[in-house]
């Protein structure tokens, strides 16, 4: 049973480009939230998806948005990159029968903004 | 892979000894507890969770506390292994959905 998988792993990117981040969620899973954790701190959460709709946001600009597909998967997109988006992302899904108390992460896509 | 401690406070242990792990929370109105651990390059860990309305929960080597009045979480660890040393967080939930929000880690290093 896969856990939750991330990609990329590495991705560099120069400032004011625009990234895409992938995440499948376990099997069984419905729920996705994405994090953002800078080198030495703990991670912050951006934003959560279910039924393919943004259901909570954290304190992150609109330059963060996000997307649910049918299959549960969820895409995190960030435009106009500032050299502080360099951070690990990570995504954490969480199921009907498991709410808060499963929830899951991946290992995370680590972005560099140079 | 890249630590995830660079700048974290850091509790040293020597292998075989008992680790405790503290934590304040900031949300009088959390009604879940979670800790996490996190190795070098992975995603956080579930270790052991606990509700608002108990103040103790035992797994295999691990125990967590939790003082409501005072806004605290212990993680003790029994019998520390090398292969505990990592990066610890403590996270809350304030019911509805399954937003979870990170206090401060500790790395924990343990001398064999």
């Amino acid at each position: 049973d896969a856990g939750v998988t991330q990609s990329p792993t590495h991705l560099i990117k120069t400032r004011g480009q625009q990234v895409t981040l992938r995440c499948s969620p376990k099997s069984g899973h419905d729920t996705v939230s994405w994090y953002q954790q800078a080198l030495g701190q703990g991670p912050q959460f951006i934003f959560q998806y279910y039924e393919e709709e943004e259901r909570q946001r954290g304190n992150f600009p609109d330059r963060f948005s996000g997307h649910q597909f049918p299959n549960y998967s969820s895409e995190l997109n960030v435009n106009a990159l500032l050299l502080g988006d360099s951070a690990l992302y990570l995504c954490a899904s969480s199921g009907p029968k498991d709410r808060v108390y499963g929830y899951t992460f991946g290992s995370g896509t680590r972005l560099t903004v140079v | 892979g890249e630590s995830v401690g660079l700048h974290l406070p850091t509790l040293s242990v020597q292998e075989g000894d008992n680790s405790i792990i503290n934590c304040a929370y900031s949300n009088s109105a959390s009604d879940y507890f979670i800790w996490y651990k996190q190795e070098s390059g992975k995603g956080p860990q579930f270790i052991i969770d606990i509700r608002s309305n108990m103040d103790k929960r035992q797994g295999q080597r691990v125990t967590v506390l939790l003082n409501k009045t005072v806004k605290h979480l212990s993680l003790q660890i029994a019998a520390t292994q090398p292969g505990d040393s990592a990066v610890y967080f403590c996270a809350e939930n304030t019911g509805g959905y399954q937003k979870v929000t990170f206090g401060t880690g500790t790395k924990l290093q343990v001398i064999p």
